[in-house]
């Protein structure tokens, strides 16, 4: 499982590159997921959601893919802007079963 | 309309007093999420209702916590003798539905819990 405290994973991309989250999950009966962005001082912010009888899911300059195999989700963002600047979580939830569990969360920043 | 709405966004208390936190969720939304994020972490799950009741509080760490939603709507999360170890940020979300359906949920900012 993922390691908890204080220092979050940070990635550090360059405004207009592309820019990859990973999060690995541990719960092999999930069936639905989600991503989500927080910024300082404010709640989570839906992104995008998979379900399992998926492994690619697109929105507007965002993929999520989903690798049960290996029990792993990444975020894809495309044109990464300044405003892309937050923290952002997985989420998984068996669907019926209504909670939600985070990971841990990487810190995304992005330089004009 | 309106999003997920918390009061107050801050709450400064001394350890042993007894707080209250409100929230109002979207409008026809019929289950409502509880959940506490610590500094650097992800939001961690307390309880979850659907319409009146708690249909699930497993995360509820022990009995000082306790949460109602008497009519459905609004909820509030009642802490008991505070201790400096609840400090967070208290979350709640809500869903347009709960078990069966999409869960997609909606957050709120959040209440700021500082126990001094």
């Amino acid at each position: 499982g993922e390691s908890v405290g204080l220092h979050l994973p940070t990635l550090s991309v360059q405004e207009g590159d592309n820019s990859i989250i990973n999060c690995a999950y541990s719960n092999s009966a999930s069936d639905y997921f989600i991503w989500y962005k927080q910024e300082s001082g404010k709640g989570p912010q839906f992104i995008i959601d998979i379900r399992s009888n998926m492994d690619k899911r697109q929105g507007q300059r965002v993929t999520v893919l989903l690798n049960k195999t290996v029990k792993h989700l990444s975020l894809q963002i495309a044109a990464t802007q300044p405003g892309d600047s937050a923290v952002y979580f997985c989420a998984e939830s068996v669907f019926n079963a209504g909670k939600l569990i985070f990971g841990q969360g990487t810190e995304l920043s992005v330089k004009p | 309309g309106a999003g997920v709405s918390q009061t107050p966004s801050n709450k400064v208390t001394e350890k042993g007093k007894y707080v209250e936190l409100r929230c109002d969720p979207i409008s026809g939304h019929t289950a409502l999420y509880w959940y506490r994020q610590s500094l650097g972490q992800g939001p961690e799950f307390l309880i979850y209702f659907q319409g009146t009741g708690a249909a699930d509080d497993s995360g509820l760490p022990n009995d000082r916590f306790f949460a109602v939603r008497p009519e459905g709507s609004v909820s509030t999360l009642k802490i008991q003798r505070t201790e400096r170890g609840d400090s967070a940020v208290y979350l709640c979300a809500s869903s347009l539905g709960g078990v069966g359906s999409k869960n997609i949920q909606y957050f709120g900012a959040g209440t700021r819990l500082s126990v001094l």
